[in-house]
């Protein structure tokens, strides 16, 4: 079946410098994603999103990348922070809302 | 403040107890949903509602029941929980298709 899903489970970086999250998607027919950030004991809160009509979309420190030719997602933090850490999730646009890949927990080191 | 509203936050219960999670959004939104995330899972979503009286199954349905009588609400009802919905749920709610989810806090379930 389709799915979404995430190359790395875990990504340590140092404080500084910048992180990139990676993503897998299947389902071809999908025209919007999401990425999420899950801070322990909360839900997730959006970041940015982006359209299947754009390659590329720019945040506050943040940028989402869209390679639909090899069906692939990515978020770059710039000048990762400690208010960074949390749990990542890419998440996909389908009949039944979103669909959610497994997450990848970003740590970052002082 | 535009937000979605669980309650409780965190529940034991015993096995074939009756329990309900509320749910409520004060957005306007006419797309609501749970969803249970567990470790090594993710996020998967148990129940869907399109709007008021239309609701469908997400990909764990079994074990729960949703009801949307009004637009804010969507509550999620275990008729008789097992511990294998010990888990942490998460309400979101979104004007539609192609738009982010709003998520509330969690409620985190524990059943004995």
């Amino acid at each position: 079946g389709e799915s979404v899903g995430l190359h790395l489970p875990t990504l340590s970086v140092q404080e500084g410098d910048n992180s990139i999250i990676n993503c897998a998607y299947s389902n071809s027919a999908s025209d919007y994603f999401i990425w999420y950030k899950q801070e322990s004991g909360k839900g997730p809160q959006f970041i940015i999103d982006i359209r299947s009509n754009m390659d590329k979309r720019q945040g506050q420190r943040v940028t989402v990348l869209l390679n639909k030719t090899v069906k692939h997602l990515s978020l770059q933090i710039a000048a990762t922070q400690p208010g960074d850490s949390a749990v990542y999730f890419c998440a996909e646009n389908g009949v039944s809302q979103l669909t959610f890949g497994k997450g990848t927990k970003l740590s970052v080191i002082p | 403040e535009a937000q979605v509203t669980q309650n409780p936050r965190y529940l034991i219960t015993v096995t074939g107890k009756k329990l309900t999670v509320t749910c409520s959004q004060n957005m306007n939104h006419e797309y609501m949903s749970w969803y249970r995330q567990d470790p090594g899972l993710g996020l998967r979503q148990i129940y869907y509602s399109m709007n008021v009286e239309v609701t469908d199954k997400g990909d764990v349905p079994e074990g729960y029941k949703v009801s949307r009588k009004e637009k804010r609400n969507f509550p999620l009802i275990l008729e008789s929980p097992s511990p294998n919905q010990t888990s942490l749920y998460f309400c979101a709610s979104s004007s539609g298709g192609g738009t982010e989810a709003f998520f509330g806090q969690g409620t985190r379930l524990t059943v004995v």
